[in-house]
């Protein structure tokens, strides 16, 4: 059984640093293209960053230059290095992946981590 | 940049009835590259539909994608009260994805 579950978030001040975790089960996260996907409260879908298998990686305009996702191969475990935060990306983090008959389509999704920024 | 728009941004239907759930994108997108999700409120979205057309294991057969080029649908033919809740499609470019802003299926 896959399992996605994801840590690190918090309240935290305008201009400062979070570093969220998505620790995977059942998957291989370098096999992977893996997303974190965020949702503002009440608010829709955006898509933050993509980081695919072979390593390349992505991410939105609004986010581009202050996030930084990255993977541990041994701890089978995806990062969001968030930098210079904002209180407009408050919201709840998910990360997501495929699976291996669902296309592109993004099967898998975590419970999500609550990113609060505010003074 | 390809933008997404999901109308209408709310449908109240009764339960039994059908939805028709419509996605047009700004430029033509590979069929491929489409996806519907569900939202119930307080948990993760649920992929749908991928493929444009394509149900995951699991997935109902009341739930319909299709369409092709700009203009896509999502078609719930006999509304379940657990099917109320926010319908969101995405598109997968080459190097980013993005989603629609949400259809909300209520109860009438």
């Amino acid at each position: 059984e896959v399992q996605l579950v994801e840590s690190g978030g918090a309240l935290i001040q305008p201009g400062g640093s979070l570093r969220l975790s998505c620790a995977a089960s059942g998957l291989i996260v370098s096999q992977r293209d893996m997303t974190w996907v965020r949702q503002a409260p009440g608010k829709g879908l955006e898509w933050v960053s993509l980081i695919q298998s072979g390593g390349k990686i992505d991410y939105a305009d609004s986010v581009k230059g202050r996030f930084t996702s990255a993977r541990d191969y041994i701890r089978n475990t995806l990062y969001l290095q968030m930098n210079s935060l904002r209180d407009e990306d408050t919201a709840v983090y998910y990360c997501t992946s495929a699976s291996p008959d669902s296309g592109w389509g993004q099967f898998y999704w975590g419970q999500g981590s609550l990113v609060t920024v505010s003074s | 940049e390809i933008i997404l728009t999901q109308s209408p941004p709310t449908v109240s239907l009764s339960p039994g009835e059908r939805a028709t759930l419509s996605c047009r994108a700004t430029q033509p997108v590979g069929s491929s590259s489409l996806a519907w999700y569900q939202q119930r409120p307080g948990h993760a979205p649920r992929l749908l539909i991928y493929g444009a057309s394509s149900r995951p294991t699991g997935i109902p057969d009341r739930f319909t994608g299709s369409g092709s080029g700009t203009d896509f649908t999502l078609t719930i033919s006999r509304l379940e009260p657990e099917d109320f809740g926010v319908y969101y499609c995405q598109y997968h470019g080459w190097s980013s994805y993005t989603f629609g802003q949400g259809t909300k299926v209520e109860i009438k």
